[in-house]
């Protein structure tokens, strides 16, 4: 069974530093690989997924992600943060089917 | 394109009455999901739909939980005899081909209270 844990719940950068949030899967198959960024009382965007290929994939707003298969991690990071980032960010998994295991999520907060 | 759809983003019911929630998919998506989120948590998979046909549910959709997708348009999901539990966000999203591998288009959510 796929699964999904995001270590820490709230993390808290300075603007302009990096922004790393941390995500490790559990999948019994290659897995699909997705981040999510959710902004108050708003429903869930896009940020960047793997498929195959490329393990370094690049998404919106100047996030990237890494897919590493011997760690079974998928860590979402930022060079730069921006006050625009702060939001919950949530990591999900798929085995190829047609849903979505999502994470506990980890709130970004910013700090200026 | 005018992204998915949901409608209301707000209810408020007591105990005991039904509610009824609405979901307008992109119009060329041909798969529509439906998941839950509670507070602090990550959204849950309850069902989903590829064109009008209802494929899969979860063991959280309970017997008083019904979505339907007539002609594979729109989809309603209703609660019936609503319990404080079912206080929740209800995401619905869509796809043109499995989600699983492309990645869902989520709507802005209808947020349930019951009181």
């Amino acid at each position: 069974a796929q699964s999904v844990t995001q270590l820490g719940s709230h993390v808290s950068v300075s603007e302009g530093a990096l922004v790393l949030l941390r995500c490790n899967y559990s999948s019994s198959v290659p897995p699909y690989l997705f981040w999510y960024v959710q902004y108050p009382n708003q429903g869930l965007q896009l940020l960047l997924k793997y498929t195959t290929g490329a393990t370094l994939v690049k998404g919106i707003n100047g996030f990237e992600a890494e897919f590493k298969k011997s760690e079974t991690s998928f860590h979402l990071t930022k060079p730069s943060a921006h006050m625009s980032d702060a939001a919950e960010y949530f990591c999900a998994v798929s085995e190829v089917k047609e849903k979505l295991t999502f994470g506990t999520g980890t709130r970004l907060t910013i700090i200026p | 394109d005018t992204g998915v759809s949901q409608n209301p983003r707000h209810k408020i019911t007591k105990r005991g009455q039904n509610v009824t929630f609405r979901c307008d998919p992109i119009s060329e998506h041909n798969r529509l999901y439906w998941y839950r989120q509670t507070l602090g948590q990550g959204p849950e998979f309850l069902t989903y739909f590829q064109n009008e046909a209802q494929l899969e549910k979860s063991r959280l959709l309970s017997d008083r939980f019904s979505a339907e997708r007539p002609k594979g348009s729109f989809s309603t999901l209703e609660i019936q005899r609503t319990e404080q539990g079912d206080s929740a966000m209800y995401l619905c999203a869509s796809s043109q081909g499995q989600g699983g591998g492309y990645g869902y288009t989520f709507g802005s959510g209808t947020r349930l209270t019951v009181v």
